[in-house]
């Protein structure tokens, strides 16, 4: 199985503030990666897929890039709604299909 | 609009089995696969399986063999998944997904709002 190893696994940040979240995969995945949001009530959405592709009704401040192994997740500027876990997932090839640890952003 | 509506929360003593529901709304259920997606307590996701509505057609994630079965009511669009010989290690939070399939695409456009189930004698 593929491995997704996210960093980090909790963020403080302010409001404004431009984070990033990374997401390494333990081989290639050729752009095979989504990312998700769950808010702390549980309600989870995709933000992001094939890398880079914003999800209809995401803001524009939210992108994605990446390839090969790396990827990352940007936020340009938080806002308040934003502060929730995150996740990126894979779907290289064959299943199964794997999430990533996690990335808790907190507001500091 | 789609949405997915699962069953309620389930306490159920280890060794029972557990059957959840997801009840898809706003799209033609047949086109598209749903998938299961496990979340222990403070922890991440994990894709349990997948089934097409229109012929039944299952992926699984080979830990979840033998331990999930997915099958669908076409009739009443909703798709069902249930857990057998059940440990704590069952206990978590289980969502349904549509999952949206295109060409190089693959990803879980749509989430119920999970299920909690708890194996507690």
């Amino acid at each position: 199985d593929i491995q997704m190893t996210q960093t980090p696994s909790s963020m403080p940040a302010s409001l404004g503030e431009r984070v990033t979240i990374s997401c390494r995969a333990s081989q290639g995945i050729s752009n095979y990666l989504n990312w998700y949001q769950q808010k702390p009530d549980g309600t989870i959405k995709p933000l992001i897929y094939y890398t880079s592709n914003l999800q209809s009704g995401v803001p524009s401040r939210f992108s994605g890039s990446g390839s090969g192994t790396d990827y990352s997740l940007t936020i340009s500027s938080l806002e308040p709604e934003d502060f929730a876990m995150y996740y990126c997932q894979q779907y290289d090839s064959s299943p199964p299909w794997t999430f990533g640890g996690g990335t808790k952003l907190e507001l500091k | 609009q789609v949405k997915l509506l699962q069953s309620g929360a389930a306490l159920v003593k280890p060794g029972a089995s557990v059957k959840m529901s997801c009840k898809a709304s706003g799209y033609t259920f047949t086109d598209y696969w749903v998938s299961w997606v496990k979340q222990s307590h403070g922890k991440s996701l994990e894709w349990i399986g997948e089934i097409y509505p229109n012929s039944g057609a299952t992926n699984f994630n080979e830990k979840f063999k033998g331990k999930a079965t997915l099958t669908v009511d076409k009739s009443t669009s909703t798709a069902y998944m249930e857990l057998s010989r059940l440990t704590s290690e069952d206990s978590a939070i289980y969502y349904c997904t549509r999952v949206y399939y295109g060409l190089l695409l693959y990803y879980f456009d749509y989430w119920g709002q999970g299920v909690m189930v708890t194996v507690s004698s």
